[in-house]
C-alpha cells in the first residue's frame, strides 16, 4: 500500500528565505507525485506533479519539487518566500495517474515578515 | 472554463440526519471523487464515480453513499449522522482517459453535525 509522510506539521520561514517541505513515499510500483495547496476556507489546488518524465518539476508560485528515487523523497522547494506563500501543503501518492490519491497529514507554512 | 462545483458550501446538521451533498465537474472530466478533511484523520478517500459507476472505494461505513449521474454530476449521501462527520467534504474531477493528469478539487462543503 502506498503511503507518504511530510516531515514537520508547521513549518515556519522568514519572507525572502529558502522554503522546503519534505515529503517521502512509499510505493511498491513507480508513482506519480503531486503536491497541492491549500489556503484557508477553500479547496486544493495543484501545485505541480510528477508523472516519469523528468524528476525536476516546476510547478506555479514559483515552487518546484525533485523526485529522488534512491531517498523516496519528493521534496517541495522554493527560493524566497512570499507572504502569500502562507498556507498548508499536501503531499500525495497515486500508483498510476488516474487512481485515487493518498495524503500526507500536511505541512502548514507560515511566513514571518 | 468552470472548475469543480460544490453546493452548498457550509451545511449544519442535526445528530442522527442524513445530508446530500453535491458535485459539478469540469466540463469534460468523467470521473469523480470525493474526499473527507477532518483535522485528526486528514484527508481521506471515500469513493470514484466513472460514467455512473463506482470505479473505487475508501474504506468508509456503509452510511457514506455515491452516485452519479449522465451529465456526470455526483452526489454524496450521508446517513444517520454522527458527530464525527463533521468534515470538509472535497470533491475532485478528471479525465481519466488522459491517463491522469490529475484531480482538480473543488472548494469543498463544510458540513457541521450538531
Amino acid at each position: 500500500a502506498q503511503s507518504v509522510t511530510q516531515l514537520g506539521s508547521h513549518v515556519s520561514v522568514s519572507e525572502g528565505a529558502l522554503v522546503l517541505l519534505r515529503c517521502n513515499y512509499s510505493s511498491s510500483v513507480p508513482p506519480y507525485l503531486f503536491w497541492y495547496v491549500q489556503y484557508p476556507n477553500q479547496g486544493l489546488q495543484l501545485l505541480l506533479k510528477y508523472t516519469s518524465a523528468a524528476t525536476l518539476v516546476k510547478g506555479i508560485n514559483g515552487f518546484e519539487a525533485e523526485f529522488k528515487k534512491s531517498e523516496t523523497s519528493f521534496h517541495l522547494t522554493k527560493p524566497s518566500a512570499h507572504m502569500s506563500d502562507a498556507a498548508e501543503y499536501f503531499c500525495a501518492v497515486s500508483p498510476s495517474g488516474n487512481t485515487p490519491l493518498v495524503f500526507g497529514k500536511g505541512t502548514r507554512l507560515s511566513v514571518i515578515a | 472554463k468552470a472548475g469543480v462545483t460544490q453546493t452548498p458550501r457550509y451545511l449544519i446538521k442535526t445528530r442522527g440526519q442524513q445530508v446530500t451533498l453535491s458535485c459539478s465537474p469540469i466540463s469534460g472530466h468523467r470521473s469523480v471523487s470525493w474526499y473527507q478533511q477532518t483535522p485528526g484523520q486528514g484527508l481521506q478517500f471515500l469513493f470514484e464515480y466513472f460514467s455512473e459507476t463506482q470505479r473505487n472505494k475508501g474504506n468508509f461505513p456503509g452510511r457514506f453513499s455515491g452516485r452519479q449521474f449522465s451529465n456526470s454530476r455526483s452526489e454524496m449521501n450521508v446517513s444517520t449522522l454522527e458527530l464525527g462527520d463533521s468534515a470538509l467534504y472535497l470533491c475532485a474531477s478528471t479525465r481519466l482517459e488522459e491517463g491522469g493528469v490529475g484531480y482538480t478539487f473543488g472548494s469543498g462543503t463544510r458540513l457541521t453535525v450538531v
